[in-house]
């Protein structure tokens, strides 16, 4: 089964940028779709990019999803102290057919 | 509103059952394929368990695979899992969740409703 490995912690100050990578453990993360959810512990997570690059409504576009070579990355333009939270990646597993979560990333905002 | 609320989360020994439930509101869960997702205390969000829309396709993770049986009502507009075999391990946030149809991810999720199991 793949892993999807995401750093443990981001941070920033308010108003810069926050980059969280995506990385899978065993294939080019070219080949898969990742959705992007953010969660603050004690609420429901939320839905914020899904098939790579692609945004719900009612999600800030300061959110947005990209892939690049073997990773996919989920970039916070405009740190706002409300974004402090856990973001997970994921993908959906179709020969095995498990939905598979990132390791996770703690965005502190300074 | 679109809302998923679960209930039943409760304290068990191991070994021990529960059943856990999620009440769709503002929406008609007969064309969603369902899920089941929960976090242990200090780690991070673990998918458990899929139904579609029907109930003719199940998955379940490896961790709870044989103790844990999700099923559906479409007609009560309800997702249930029923948990056996309870393990310490088992401990935890269990959130319900909604997947948009021909795709993967999940729009959609409840509060989540809490689950120990100790000795």
């Amino acid at each position: 089964q793949s892993v999807l490995t995401q750093p443990p912690s981001a941070s920033g100050a308010p108003g810069q940028r926050a980059t969280i990578s995506c990385s899978r453990s065993n294939s080019n993360i070219g080949s898969i779709t990742v959705d992007w959810y953010q969660h603050i512990p004690g609420t429901a997570p939320k839905l914020l990019v899904y098939r790579g690059d692609q945004r719900p409504s009612g999600v800030p576009d300061r959110f947005s999803g990209s892939r690049s070579g073997t990773s996919a990355s989920l970039v916070i333009s405009g740190l706002q102290s409300e974004d402090e939270a856990d973001y997970y990646c994921a993908t959906w597993d179709e020969r095995l057919k498990v939905y598979i979560f990132g390791t996770g990333t703690r965005v502190t905002v300074l | 509103e679109e809302v998923l609320m679960e209930s039943g989360g409760a304290s068990r020994q191991p070994g021990g059952s529960l059943r856990l439930s999620c009440e769709a509101s503002g929406f008609s869960i007969h064309i969603y394929e369902m899920n089941w997702v929960r976090q242990a205390p200090g780690k991070g969000l673990e998918w458990i368990s899929y139904i579609n829309n029907v109930g003719s396709n199940i998955y379940y993770a490896d961790s709870v695979k044989g103790r844990f049986t999700v099923s559906r009502d479409n007609t009560n507009n309800s997702l249930s899992l029923q948990m056996s075999s309870l393990r310490v391990e088992d401990t935890g946030v269990y959130y319900c969740a909604r997947r948009v149809p021909r795709s993967a991810h999940f729009d959609l999720w409840g509060q989540g409703t809490p689950v120990t199991v100790s000795s």
